[in-house]
């Protein structure tokens, strides 16, 4: 399978608790997403990496929230001391920046991980 | 203000109907512009980018109304597959907004 992986796809975890996500791109995407997405609700931007580089976060990422994507490929999503408010579907999603680094193509969607927070 | 708002619905349509879906966006300075479509507890895909001089692709029609700030698609011959969440997204400075979406049912 050639699109993008999340892993894992559910996680349980208790109140307090750190928890880590992956996220795969397609591997000749240069731009990396993470989105959260509830119940009724689209969407919502957090974080993007073109390469390596973390060029925006949304305020929506509280410094419980860190994101990496070392060496420009796989990314990782760590939430820290998670809350029942951090309950949510996590998305990843990747795309090609578009010529001269412009505006991104579409962007392609992983099958995301479910966190519930008890 | 949001950055992207659509009419939840649920629009409720029999087979084979024409419908549409509408969105606004706030800001002016957008640069590019997509439907993406997003089965019950599935990942958002895509549907169609959004291009300033209108684009079909099959039975789906979009346009782009960049003065007014507006998003359209329309469906044409419904089918039961058709049923789904249409989500609007505008892409501004490579950051993506998307709206809640609008739920579109499609019933025999």
């Amino acid at each position: 399978d050639t699109g993008v992986s999340q892993d894992p796809r559910h996680k349980i975890t208790k109140r307090g608790q750190n928890v880590t996500f992956r996220c795969d791109p397609i591997s000749e995407h240069n731009r990396l997403y993470w989105y959260r997405q509830t119940l009724g609700q689209g969407p919502e931007f957090l974080t993007y990496f073109q390469n390596e580089a973390q060029l925006e976060k949304s305020r929506l990422l509280s410094d419980r929230f860190s994101a990496e994507r070392p060496k420009g490929s796989f990314s990782t999503l760590e939430i820290q001391r998670t809350e029942q408010g951090d309950s949510a579907m996590y998305l990843c999603a990747s795309s090609l920046a578009g010529t001269a680094g412009g505006p991104s193509n579409e962007q392609f969607f992983g099958p995301g991980t479910r966190l519930t927070v008890l | 203000r949001k950055e992207v708002e659509q009419d939840p619905g649920p629009f409720n349509v029999p087979e084979g109907a024409t419908v549409a879906f509408n969105c606004t966006y706030s800001n002016s300075a957008s640069q590019s512009f997509f439907w993406y479509r997003q089965d019950c507890r599935k990942e958002p895909k895509l549907l169609m980018s959004v291009y300033s001089s209108g684009n079909e692709d099959g039975r789906f029609t979009a346009q782009l109304n960049r003065a007014s700030q507006y998003i359209s698609l329309l469906i044409r011959d419904s089918k039961l597959s058709d049923s789904a969440t249409y989500l609007c997204v505008v892409n501004n400075f490579n950051k993506f907004y998307f709206g809640s979406g609008t739920k579109l049912n499609v019933k025999p």
